[in-house]
């Protein structure tokens, strides 16, 4: 149940604020996702790592930036967001980019205020 | 049109009772498809996948029928823990869109109650 660790569970944020959203798997996968959840929207793929490589942005705002230092970590730096932005972060990985099944982490519920 | 599109819900059904969700899918070079199950305030878990001749696990069936791109899942004599919204994804397979990975798309999911 603990393959996928996030934290923080939950933030709140200023507009003008940076934070970070961190991200670890305990699962020796290679491959890493970043997703948003808003309400009543489906899941929204962000960025997307392989082997700390990233394979996938997609049309995400420059105000996320993704890091991947190594293939058990994975970072979601945050700076002058929106309260738009508000929405429930998900990581993921799986065994390889090519993997069909993806663990979920329980994510991080931001609100920006 | 959605990539893939689900009836949102809510089911609301007694235990013991046999629901079904469907979900359409709008790409045809989709290549493996699955059924996650989110509950509340929780992350999604895989369910199942759904293989094309149809699969099942336990209470649960799933369904696909490529030439109409359509999906589904069929559960019966419900609990009251299969209280959960059901997801259904789709991936293409690797380098099938331009992409070396295999990229999953969500359905909004349909939520299901079941009561006493």
């Amino acid at each position: 149940e603990t393959g996928v660790t996030q934290t923080p569970r939950h933030l709140v944020m200023g507009m003008t604020n940076k934070k970070s959203l961190k991200c670890e798997q305990h699962l020796g996968h290679n491959a890493m996702y970043w997703y948003k959840q808003s309400a009543k929207k489906p899941l929204e793929l962000m960025f997307v790592y392989s082997l700390e490589e990233r394979v996938e942005n997609n049309s995400v705002p420059s105000r996320f930036s993704p890091e991947c230092p190594n293939s058990s970590h994975l970072f979601l730096h945050l700076h002058t967001l929106q309260p738009e932005d508000s929405a429930l972060y998900l990581c993921a990985s799986s065994l390889s980019s090519a993997s069909y099944e993806q663990y979920f982490g329980p994510g991080t519920r931001l609100t920006v205020t | 049109r959605k990539e893939v599109e689900q009836d949102p819900g809510p089911f609301n059904v007694p235990e013991g009772a046999t629901v079904a969700f469907n979900c359409t899918y709008s790409n045809s070079a989709s290549q493996s498809f699955f059924w996650y199950r989110q509950d509340c305030r929780k992350e999604p878990k895989l369910l199942m996948s759904v293989y094309s001749s149809g699969n099942e696990d336990g209470r649960f069936t799933a369904q696909l029928n490529r030439a109409s791109q359509y999906i589904s899942l069929l559960i019966r004599d419900s609990k009251l823990s299969d209280s959960a919204t059901y997801l259904c994804v789709v991936n293409k397979s690797p380098n099938a869109g331009g992409t070396s990975y295999g990229k999953l798309t969500f359905g909004q999911g349909t939520i299901l109650t079941v009561h006493p």
